[in-house]
């Protein structure tokens, strides 16, 4: 079975503050794919980044950065000198290959950014 | 381009009436999804549709919730003699189909009220 963790419910910073939300994931397929999801008041989950299990690269999207460790099953995701807009609800995913590649969803992060 | 679409926006309802939701993928999309968030969770899989049939219906509470997309477009959920606990927000995505996992696009949701 896999399942997302985030431990964090709800995370509260100032404004340019540096914040890192974590994901913490289980499953036994050696092929499974990782995203990023953000849900601001409106609703609408959009998506952010999609990672695959044989790709460990780092990655970078502006003040976007996202840390892949197999080691830890982590995929946790930094926002650097967040911002006011950033306020919202942040949602790690897994899917494996070869079922119906639905998503599993962690409980999501509920972020505040105050001016 | 246009992206998912769903209607109605919003659905009061009373116990033990019939609801129809309906979703309008990304065009060209093969995969759909529904998904249904309650408060404060992460969306939870319902079914999932590779053109016209359903491909994995394992998500689907009970016999009351079904699901149909006869063109391999547009998907109707209905859910019969509607419960409280249905309350939520029911999520639609959808995605290319091609594979492998490919990136799910979510529409605005419905949320269903049911009184």
């Amino acid at each position: 079975a896999q399942k997302v963790t985030q431990a964090q419910t709800e995370i509260s910073v100032v404004e340019k503050e540096d914040v890192t939300l974590d994901c913490v994931y289980e499953t036994r397929d050696t092929t499974y794919y990782l995203f990023w999801y953000k849900q601001p008041p409106s609703g609408e989950l959009v998506f952010l980044i999609r990672r695959n299990s044989f790709d460990e690269q780092n990655e970078i999207s502006g003040r976007y950065s996202w840390n892949f460790q197999k080691s830890t099953s982590s995929f946790n995701f930094t926002i650097t000198a967040s911002q006011v807009v950033d306020s919202a609800v942040y949602f790690c995913a897994l899917s494996t290959q070869g079922g119906s590649e639905k998503l599993v969803f962690g409980k999501g992060t509920k972020l505040t950014v105050n001016p | 381009g246009a992206g998912v679409s769903q209607t109605p926006s919003n659905k009061v309802t009373e116990k033990g009436k019939y609801v129809e939701l309906r979703c309008d993928p990304i065009s060209g999309h093969t995969a759909l999804y529904w998904y249904r968030q309650s408060l404060g969770q992460g969306p939870e899989f319902l079914i999932y549709f590779q053109g016209t049939g359903a491909a994995d219906d394992s998500g689907l509470p009970n016999d009351r919730f079904f699901a149909v997309r006869p063109e391999g477009s547009v998907s109707t959920l209905k859910i019969q003699r509607t419960e409280r606990g249905d309350s939520a927000v029911y999520l639609c995505a959808s995605s290319p189909g091609g594979g492998p996992v490919d990136t799910q696009y979510f529409g605005p949701g419905t949320r269903l009220t049911v009184l």
